[in-house]
C-alpha cells in the first residue's frame, strides 16, 4: 500500500515569491506520482506527474516538481508565485498497475496575498 | 486531455431521501472509475472502486448499502446515497482512468456538493 504525506497544510506566501510545497512518500512498490490543484468547489485539475526519466517534472501555470527516490519525496515549486495561484494542492501517489486508484496526501493550502 | 463529466454538480435533499450522482467519461472507455468524498479543508478519501460490468470493491469503512455504486457501461458510473442524512452531506467526486497501460493520467469530475436538510 503507498501513502502520502503533505508535511505542510497551509502555506501563506507574497506574491512574486517563490514557493515550495512538501510532499513525502511512502510504498514498497515502484509509484507514479502526481501533483493536483482544486479551486474552491471544483474538481482536481493536474499540474504535473512522474512517471520515468528526468527526475525534474515541469508542469502547467509555471510548477515544477523534482523527484528524489531517495528521500522519497516529491516537493512542487515555483520561482514566482501570483495571487491566482491561490488554491488547494493534493500529491497524489499510485503504484505502476493500470487502472488503480490514486492515494492523496490531506492537501496543502497556498495563500497568495499582495 | 480527456474529459469527465459530473453531474449534478450540487443537490440539496430531504433527509430520508436517495440521491444520484452520475460520472461519465466523456471521450475514452474507462474500465475503472473511482469515487471520492471530501470534507471540508480535508482531502479526498477513496471509497469505492468501480469496474464495469461487476461490483464495486469498497474501502474499509464505506457502508455499501449506503453508496450503491453501478457502473453499466464503459463510460458511465452512478453512485446513489440511500436514505441521505445531514452527516452525508459532502463533496463527492469521480474519477476515470483508461484501462490501457499507457494512460496513467486520471481525469477527474468537477466534483457534486450533496447538502442533506
Amino acid at each position: 500500500a503507498q501513502s502520502v504525506t503533505q508535511l505542510d497544510s497551509q502555506v501563506p506566501v507574497f506574491e512574486e515569491a517563490p514557493v515550495e510545497l512538501r510532499c513525502n512518500y511512502s510504498s514498497s512498490v515502484s509509484v507514479y506520482l502526481f501533483w493536483y490543484v482544486q479551486y474552491p468547489n471544483q474538481g482536481l485539475q493536474l499540474l504535473l506527474k512522474y512517471l520515468s526519466g528526468s527526475t525534474l517534472v515541469k508542469g502547467i501555470n509555471g510548477f515544477e516538481a523534482e523527484f528524489n527516490k531517495s528521500q522519497t519525496s516529491f516537493h512542487l515549486r515555483k520561482p514566482s508565485v501570483h495571487i491566482s495561484d491561490t488554491a488547494e494542492y493534493f500529491c497524489a501517489v499510485s503504484d505502476h498497475q493500470a487502472g488503480t486508484a490514486l492515494i492523496f496526501g490531506k492537501g496543502t493550502t497556498l495563500s497568495v496575498s499582495s | 486531455g480527456a474529459v469527465v463529466s459530473q453531474h449534478p454538480s450540487w443537490v440539496i435533499c430531504k433527509s430520508g431521501t436517495s440521491v444520484k450522482i452520475e460520472c461519465r467519461s466523456l471521450d475514452f472507455q474507462a474500465t475503472t472509475m473511482f469515487w471520492y468524498r471530501q470534507f471540508p479543508k480535508q482531502s479526498l478519501m477513496l471509497m469505492a472502486t468501480s469496474n464495469e460490468g461487476s461490483k464495486a470493491t469498497y474501502e474499509q469503512g464505506v457502508e455499501k448499502d449506503k453508496f450503491l455504486i453501478n457502473h453499466a457501461s464503459l463510460t458511465l458510473s452512478t453512485l446513489t446515497v440511500t436514505s441521505a442524512h445531514p452527516e452525508d452531506s459532502s463533496f463527492y467526486i469521480c474519477s476515470a482512468r483508461s484501462a490501457r497501460s499507457v494512460d496513467t493520467e486520471a481525469f477527474f469530475g468537477q466534483g457534486t456538493r450533496l447538502t442533506v436538510v
